[in-house]
């Protein structure tokens, strides 16, 4: 089955630094979200973006939907110990059964 | 609202023996999902149904059964367990709102080892 290739695999990295990650994709989507994943707890939803070339953010994340439909880029300023997690990426082709496919996943460790 | 809960939170069992999960959510949602964790996997999709007594194949649906008897019930067996079956499994629910994104809400998780 089809997976989204997400990097990086993962990033270790001091508070208050920002950090990047993207989404990229064989085929193009409808929709994108960005979950994250607290430590035994399932994915919450962050940001959904419908629009190519849409920016939108929530706090300090920032997140984008890509000009080919093909990819998305996740940010986040100033992090703190909080932001600690696996971030997942996600596309939606559209159609009636709302289905996602889910990228590899970026793990994010913050030291405060 | 308690949204999705998921039974049993970690279950071992032995190669062959067979279980069931549970999932419920009280969201009065249409769709629901089951879905597999893998470490550098992500998740990915088992079985999925979108609307009470209707269940559809995902990615990966080898080895497992699915049924909705109730709206607010997913149940995802697995008759013949094995040892590749060891995962984190994740049930999701959502409305059905057409024309845009329907958030999927998740469940905390059930950790299955399978020996």
């Amino acid at each position: 089955g089809q997976q989204l290739n997400q990097s990086p695999q993962s990033m270790f990295i001091q508070e208050g630094e920002d950090v990047s990650m993207n989404c990229t994709s064989s085929s193009i989507f409808n929709t994108w979200l960005w979950y994250k994943q607290d430590p035994g707890e399932g994915p919450v939803l962050l940001i959904a973006l419908y629009k190519a070339g849409e920016l939108t953010s929530n706090g300090r994340l920032t997140a984008q939907f890509g000009i080919t439909r093909k990819d998305s880029f996740l940010n986040i300023s100033a992090s703190i110990p909080s932001d600690v997690g696996i971030y997942f990426c996600a596309g939606q082709h559209g159609g009636a059964t709302n289905k996602l496919i889910f990228g590899t996943g970026t793990l994010l460790a913050v030291q405060p | 609202n308690a949204g999705v809960t998921q039974t049993p939170k970690f279950r071992v069992l032995k190669t062959g023996q067979s279980m069931t999960l549970l999932c419920a959510q009280d969201m009065n949602h249409e769709y629901m999902y089951w879905y597999r964790q893998d470490p550098g996997m992500g998740l990915r999709l088992i079985h999925y149904s979108v609307g009470e007594g209707t269940t559809a194949k995902g990615e990966v649906p080898d080895g497992y059964n699915v049924s909705r008897l109730k709206k607010q019930n997913f149940l995802l067996g697995l008759e013949s367990a094995a040892p590749s079956q060891t995962s984190v499994y994740f049930c999701a629910s959502s409305s059905r709102e057409f024309g845009s994104y329907n958030e999927q809400f998740f469940g905390p998780g059930t950790r299955l080892t399978v020996l």
